[in-house]
């Protein structure tokens, strides 16, 4: 099957305006990680889903970030109100029950001029 | 806190050249570790990993690496590299929640 798609695959915004990007995990993965990676500050890990648990939002550096997973599939990255230091290519990765590896998706490059 | 520290940010060697990447980790608990690699224009792939059993693993492309507990480290090697190595290595260990925490990354250029 398809591996983990992310859309938009680049988003460019001025600073103040909200962004959101999407996340299709692989089909049955119940377990989705959001990633950040930037040129600073290198990968980073924001916010993990395991099935209907609660998330784990303990890597979001701040509260414009949020996220959300609907139906335990798609998965949505909002950011508010964003910065410069916002700019960086955000992964989303997906795993099932049994598996231990994640899959990545392409990203998506995020530019705030 | 778990972290995760790799030795070189930027390697450049010649086509057949041997290459090993450093990585060391610092955490109290059983880890599962993890080579990933980004070639240019393209997304994060795993090359190998380790949880548990024969520390020497084996992943794609003639990558390999040594588990060794006493130091801390979980180096990648290849005895004969080739320009299609020319890519990003991320080294990465999970919690058991499965949060993965990279390293910095090494930049690995081969030159034909």
């Amino acid at each position: 099957g398809a591996g983990v798609s992310q859309s938009p695959s680049n988003k460019v915004t001025e600073k103040g305006k909200d962004v959101e990007l999407r996340c299709d995990p692989i089909s049955g993965h119940t377990a989705l990680y959001w990633y950040r990676q930037s040129l600073g500050q290198g990968l980073e890990f924001l916010i993990y889903f395991q099935g209907n648990s609660a998330p784990d939002k303990s890597g979001l550096p701040s509260d414009r970030f949020s996220a959300e997973r609907t139906g335990g599939s798609v998965s949505t990255l909002t950011i508010q109100r964003t910065q410069q230091e916002d700019s960086a290519v955000y992964l989303c990765a997906s795993k099932n029950d049994l598996g231990d590896t994640q899959y990545f998706g392409p990203g998506t490059r995020l530019t705030v001029l | 806190a778990q972290s995760v520290s790799q030795h070189n940010h930027h390697v450049i060697l010649s086509e057949a050249a041997s290459l090993e990447l450093g990585c060391n980790y610092s955490y109290g608990g059983t880890v599962n570790l993890f080579w990933y690699v980004q070639y240019p224009g393209q997304h994060l792939q795993l090359l190998l990993k380790y949880f548990s059993g024969d520390p020497l693993v084996k992943g794609i492309k003639g990558f390999e690496a040594e588990f060794i507990k006493s130091k801390f480290s979980f180096n990648l090697r290849k005895p004969s590299v080739q320009w299609s190595d020319t890519a990003e290595y991320f080294c990465a260990v999970t919690d058991s929640w499965g949060k993965l925490q990279f390293g910095a990354g090494t930049q690995v250029v081969v030159t034909p």
